[in-house]
């Protein structure tokens, strides 16, 4: 069965220095896998995916996540962080033969500080 | 484009009231609309997956008889909270994808409060 860990519920960072959100996956086949960001009394917003194309997967606003099968992640970084990025990050995973199931991670929200 | 509009974005009902939730895929065939439920500081809950013309498929403890989906078109699906009590209250969120893998994609979310 699928899983996601999101190792850290909360991360605080100062503008301007780098993010990173950590994401573990669970699957026993070929995933994709999403990055979500959630702003307060909003839907979901996707990031950017990775469907077993390249690896380094570029997103919007700036983010980027790499999968890496040896060690079952998907980290999202970002060189710089900007206030508009303080919102609820969450990480997918999906594997095709389970049809259209999508398991979330528990979200990490990210605080940016002045 | 992949623009999911949700409707209403707040309602306020009284209790003992039905509300009806309206998730429209705008500009793309959605085979599948998923309904989620968010409590404070949490991640989604899933409801029920809706493919289009079918029954929806229920996750363990949600009450199939009081949140009612009906997905009669690939661009429409709708969210019943029928005979809505106080602890309904909660931001309910759709998202629709147009295939398996293909990712999802979410529209803006309802607050419902019943009083």
């Amino acid at each position: 069965a699928q899983s996601v860990t999101q190792l850290d519920s909360h991360v605080s960072v100062s503008e301007g220095t780098p993010v990173l959100l950590r994401c573990n996956y669970s699957s026993s086949y070929s995933p994709s896998l999403f990055w979500y960001v959630q702003h307060p009394n909003k839907g979901l917003q996707l990031l950017l995916k990775y469907t077993s194309a390249a690896t380094l997967v570029k997103g919007i606003n700036g983010f980027e996540a790499e999968f890496k099968k040896s060690e079952t992640s998907f980290h999202l970084t970002k060189p710089s962080a900007h206030m508009s990025d303080a919102a609820e990050y969450f990480c997918v995973v999906s594997e095709e033969r389970y049809g259209q199931n999508f398991v979330f991670g528990p979200g990490t929200r990210l605080s940016v500080l002045p | 484009g992949a623009v999911v509009s949700q409707h209403p974005s707040r309602v306020i009902c009284k209790s003992g009231t039905s509300v009806k939730i309206e998730c429209r895929s705008l500009d793309f065939q959605a085979t599948t609309m998923f309904w989620y439920r968010q409590f404070p500081k949490q991640s989604l809950m899933l409801m029920a997956t809706s493919n289009e013309g079918s029954k929806a498929t229920y996750e363990q403890g949600v009450e199939k008889d009081k949140f009612l989906i009906n997905h009669a078109s690939l661009t429409l699906s709708t969210l019943t909270v029928t005979s809505a009590h106080p602890e309904d209250s909660s931001f309910y969120i759709c998202s629709a994808t147009r295939t398996a893998n293909s990712p999802l994609h979410f529209g803006n979310g309802t607050r419902l409060t019943v009083t």
